[in-house]
Protein backbone atom coordinates (compact mmCIF):
# COMPACT_ATOMS: atom_id res chain seq x y z
CA UNK A 1 0.00 0.00 0.00
CA UNK A 2 0.88 3.54 -0.31
CA UNK A 3 0.96 5.97 2.77
CA UNK A 4 2.71 9.44 2.48
CA UNK A 5 2.45 11.68 5.79
CA UNK A 6 3.70 15.23 6.07
CA UNK A 7 2.28 18.31 8.09
CA UNK A 8 -0.26 20.31 6.52
CA UNK A 9 0.60 23.23 7.46
CA UNK A 10 3.89 25.26 8.83
CA UNK A 11 5.11 28.98 9.51
CA UNK A 12 8.16 30.43 9.77
CA UNK A 13 9.55 33.84 9.84
CA UNK A 14 12.07 35.41 7.34
CA UNK A 15 15.26 34.61 7.29
CA UNK A 16 14.72 31.54 9.67
CA UNK A 17 15.21 28.23 8.90
CA UNK A 18 12.08 25.64 8.69
CA UNK A 19 12.12 21.87 8.43
CA UNK A 20 9.37 19.74 6.38
CA UNK A 21 9.57 15.98 7.56
CA UNK A 22 7.54 13.38 5.18
CA UNK A 23 7.33 9.82 6.10
CA UNK A 24 6.10 7.27 3.34
CA UNK A 25 5.31 3.50 2.72
CA UNK A 26 5.68 2.27 -0.50
CA UNK A 27 6.34 -0.68 -2.62
CA UNK A 28 9.07 -0.58 -5.08
CA UNK A 29 11.04 2.09 -3.78
CA UNK A 30 13.31 4.17 -6.00
CA UNK A 31 14.12 7.46 -4.48
CA UNK A 32 12.08 10.52 -3.25
CA UNK A 33 10.98 13.85 -5.16
CA UNK A 34 10.75 17.30 -2.86
CA UNK A 35 8.51 19.70 -5.55
CA UNK A 36 7.39 23.36 -4.55
CA UNK A 37 4.15 24.72 -5.86
CA UNK A 38 2.82 28.10 -5.05
CA UNK A 39 -1.38 28.58 -5.16
CA UNK A 40 -2.49 27.90 -8.41
CA UNK A 41 0.48 26.85 -9.84
CA UNK A 42 2.57 24.11 -11.34
CA UNK A 43 4.60 22.27 -8.98
CA UNK A 44 8.29 22.56 -9.94
CA UNK A 45 11.24 20.65 -8.97
CA UNK A 46 13.10 20.83 -6.13
CA UNK A 47 15.53 18.00 -5.26
CA UNK A 48 15.64 14.06 -5.53
CA UNK A 49 17.03 11.77 -3.34
CA UNK A 50 17.74 8.09 -3.77
CA UNK A 51 20.33 7.24 -1.32
CA UNK A 52 20.20 8.06 2.02
CA UNK A 53 22.14 11.06 3.03
CA UNK A 54 21.95 15.02 2.65
CA UNK A 55 21.81 16.45 -0.43
CA UNK A 56 22.42 20.70 -0.79
CA UNK A 57 21.42 22.93 -3.34
CA UNK A 58 21.65 25.93 -2.29
CA UNK A 59 19.28 27.41 0.53
CA UNK A 60 17.59 24.52 0.47
CA UNK A 61 18.63 20.61 1.08
CA UNK A 62 16.64 17.24 1.24
CA UNK A 63 17.56 14.28 3.85
CA UNK A 64 16.65 10.59 3.18
CA UNK A 65 16.51 7.39 5.38
CA UNK A 66 15.16 4.75 3.45
CA UNK A 67 15.22 2.32 6.42
CA UNK A 68 12.83 4.71 8.52
CA UNK A 69 10.87 5.45 5.41
CA UNK A 70 11.98 9.11 6.19
CA UNK A 71 12.58 12.29 4.50
CA UNK A 72 12.96 15.91 5.09
CA UNK A 73 13.44 19.05 3.25
CA UNK A 74 15.46 22.02 4.95
CA UNK A 75 14.83 25.62 3.41
CA UNK A 76 17.74 28.17 5.06
CA UNK A 77 17.36 32.35 4.93
CA UNK A 78 13.69 31.60 4.54
CA UNK A 79 12.27 34.38 2.40
CA UNK A 80 8.61 35.81 1.24
CA UNK A 81 8.49 33.88 -1.60
CA UNK A 82 9.49 30.70 -0.31
CA UNK A 83 6.26 30.81 0.76
CA UNK A 84 4.34 27.76 -0.99
CA UNK A 85 3.00 24.14 -1.00
CA UNK A 86 6.44 21.58 -0.76
CA UNK A 87 4.90 18.17 -2.34
CA UNK A 88 6.33 15.28 -0.83
CA UNK A 89 6.56 12.84 -3.55
CA UNK A 90 8.58 8.95 -3.49
CA UNK A 91 8.74 7.08 -6.25
CA UNK A 92 7.11 3.44 -6.74
CA UNK A 93 8.89 1.25 -9.27
CA UNK A 94 10.65 2.97 -11.84
CA UNK A 95 8.83 5.80 -12.58
CA UNK A 96 4.95 7.08 -10.69
CA UNK A 97 5.60 9.31 -8.45
CA UNK A 98 3.28 9.11 -5.36
CA UNK A 99 2.04 12.71 -3.94
CA UNK A 100 1.60 13.71 -0.79
CA UNK A 101 -0.83 16.03 -0.04
CA UNK A 102 1.67 18.49 0.59
CA UNK A 103 2.72 21.43 3.32
CA UNK A 104 1.81 24.58 3.12
CA UNK A 105 4.76 27.25 4.06
CA UNK A 106 3.58 30.23 4.99
CA UNK A 107 6.81 32.82 5.70
CA UNK A 108 5.95 35.88 7.75
CA UNK A 109 8.28 38.87 7.98
CA UNK B 1 7.99 30.09 -24.82
CA UNK B 2 7.61 27.35 -22.06
CA UNK B 3 8.06 24.10 -22.39
CA UNK B 4 4.96 22.19 -21.53
CA UNK B 5 1.92 24.23 -22.54
CA UNK B 6 -1.38 23.14 -21.78
CA UNK B 7 -4.82 24.30 -23.74
CA UNK B 8 -7.30 25.44 -22.19
CA UNK B 9 -6.27 27.07 -19.03
CA UNK B 10 -9.93 27.37 -17.84
CA UNK B 11 -13.02 25.77 -18.74
CA UNK B 12 -16.45 25.82 -17.34
CA UNK B 13 -18.85 23.04 -18.69
CA UNK B 14 -21.90 21.48 -17.78
CA UNK B 15 -22.58 18.09 -16.49
CA UNK B 16 -22.96 15.41 -19.75
CA UNK B 17 -20.39 17.29 -22.07
CA UNK B 18 -17.42 15.59 -23.67
CA UNK B 19 -14.34 17.92 -22.64
CA UNK B 20 -10.85 17.82 -24.41
CA UNK B 21 -7.66 19.08 -22.54
CA UNK B 22 -4.56 19.08 -24.36
CA UNK B 23 -1.15 18.91 -23.39
CA UNK B 24 1.83 19.87 -26.31
CA UNK B 25 5.52 19.34 -25.53
CA UNK B 26 8.57 20.71 -26.92
CA UNK B 27 11.01 19.26 -24.72
CA UNK B 28 11.77 16.16 -26.67
CA UNK B 29 10.35 13.72 -23.88
CA UNK B 30 8.69 10.80 -24.29
CA UNK B 31 7.05 10.22 -21.02
CA UNK B 32 3.80 12.30 -20.65
CA UNK B 33 1.74 12.02 -17.70
CA UNK B 34 -1.78 13.17 -16.53
CA UNK B 35 -2.39 14.33 -13.29
CA UNK B 36 -5.70 15.92 -11.49
CA UNK B 37 -5.22 17.75 -8.12
CA UNK B 38 -8.25 18.06 -5.20
CA UNK B 39 -7.85 20.12 -2.15
CA UNK B 40 -6.66 17.89 0.14
CA UNK B 41 -5.49 15.07 -1.96
CA UNK B 42 -3.17 16.28 -3.93
CA UNK B 43 -1.66 15.06 -7.10
CA UNK B 44 -3.26 11.77 -8.34
CA UNK B 45 -2.51 10.15 -11.59
CA UNK B 46 -4.58 9.48 -14.16
CA UNK B 47 -2.85 8.28 -17.61
CA UNK B 48 0.69 7.73 -18.32
CA UNK B 49 2.25 6.54 -21.30
CA UNK B 50 6.15 5.86 -22.21
CA UNK B 51 5.79 6.54 -25.85
CA UNK B 52 3.41 6.98 -28.87
CA UNK B 53 2.38 2.93 -28.40
CA UNK B 54 2.29 3.03 -24.45
CA UNK B 55 -0.67 4.02 -22.57
CA UNK B 56 -1.41 3.15 -18.84
CA UNK B 57 -3.85 3.68 -16.48
CA UNK B 58 -2.69 5.30 -13.29
CA UNK B 59 -4.34 5.11 -9.90
CA UNK B 60 -7.96 7.05 -11.23
CA UNK B 61 -8.62 6.41 -14.75
CA UNK B 62 -12.60 5.52 -14.73
CA UNK B 63 -14.50 8.58 -16.31
CA UNK B 64 -11.17 9.29 -18.56
CA UNK B 65 -9.38 8.44 -21.60
CA UNK B 66 -6.54 9.30 -23.34
CA UNK B 67 -4.86 9.79 -27.04
CA UNK B 68 -0.58 10.10 -27.19
CA UNK B 69 -1.46 11.61 -31.28
CA UNK B 70 2.82 12.13 -31.56
CA UNK B 71 5.70 12.10 -29.43
CA UNK B 72 4.30 15.94 -28.37
CA UNK B 73 1.22 15.49 -27.66
CA UNK B 74 -1.02 14.25 -25.09
CA UNK B 75 -5.06 14.82 -25.06
CA UNK B 76 -7.17 13.82 -21.91
CA UNK B 77 -10.86 13.42 -22.58
CA UNK B 78 -13.86 13.38 -20.43
CA UNK B 79 -16.56 11.34 -22.41
CA UNK B 80 -19.06 12.69 -20.39
CA UNK B 81 -18.12 15.55 -17.30
CA UNK B 82 -19.34 14.96 -13.74
CA UNK B 83 -19.18 17.94 -11.16
CA UNK B 84 -16.84 15.45 -9.15
CA UNK B 85 -14.70 15.68 -12.07
CA UNK B 86 -13.90 20.13 -11.37
CA UNK B 87 -10.69 19.72 -10.42
CA UNK B 88 -7.00 21.47 -11.39
CA UNK B 89 -5.21 19.39 -14.14
CA UNK B 90 -1.73 19.18 -14.96
CA UNK B 91 0.00 17.21 -17.87
CA UNK B 92 3.76 16.45 -17.18
CA UNK B 93 6.54 14.85 -19.14
CA UNK B 94 10.26 13.05 -18.44
CA UNK B 95 12.66 12.12 -20.23
CA UNK B 96 12.51 8.30 -19.55
CA UNK B 97 15.05 6.17 -17.95
CA UNK B 98 15.10 4.40 -14.55
CA UNK B 99 13.89 7.54 -12.51
CA UNK B 100 13.16 10.98 -14.09
CA UNK B 101 12.11 14.27 -13.07
CA UNK B 102 8.35 15.04 -14.64
CA UNK B 103 7.80 18.83 -15.36
CA UNK B 104 4.73 20.07 -15.21
CA UNK B 105 2.46 22.16 -17.28
CA UNK B 106 0.57 24.89 -16.05
CA UNK B 107 -2.41 23.19 -15.55
CA UNK B 108 -6.40 23.70 -16.83
CA UNK B 109 -9.08 24.62 -13.95
CA UNK B 110 -11.76 22.61 -15.16
CA UNK B 111 -15.45 23.27 -13.38
CA UNK B 112 -18.24 20.90 -13.87
CA UNK B 113 -21.95 22.94 -13.07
Amino acid sequence: GQNIDQPTEMTATEGAIVQINCTYQTSGFNGLFWYQQHAGEAPTFLSYNVLDGLEEKGRFSSFLSRSKGYSYLLLKELQMKDSASYLCAPVEGTDKLIFGTGTRLQVFP
Amino acid sequence: DADVTQTPRNRITKTGKRIMLECSQTKGHDRMYWYRQDPGLGLRLIYYSFDVKDINKGEISDGYSVSRQAQAKFSLSLESAIPNQTALYFCATAFGGRTDTQYFGPGTRLTVL
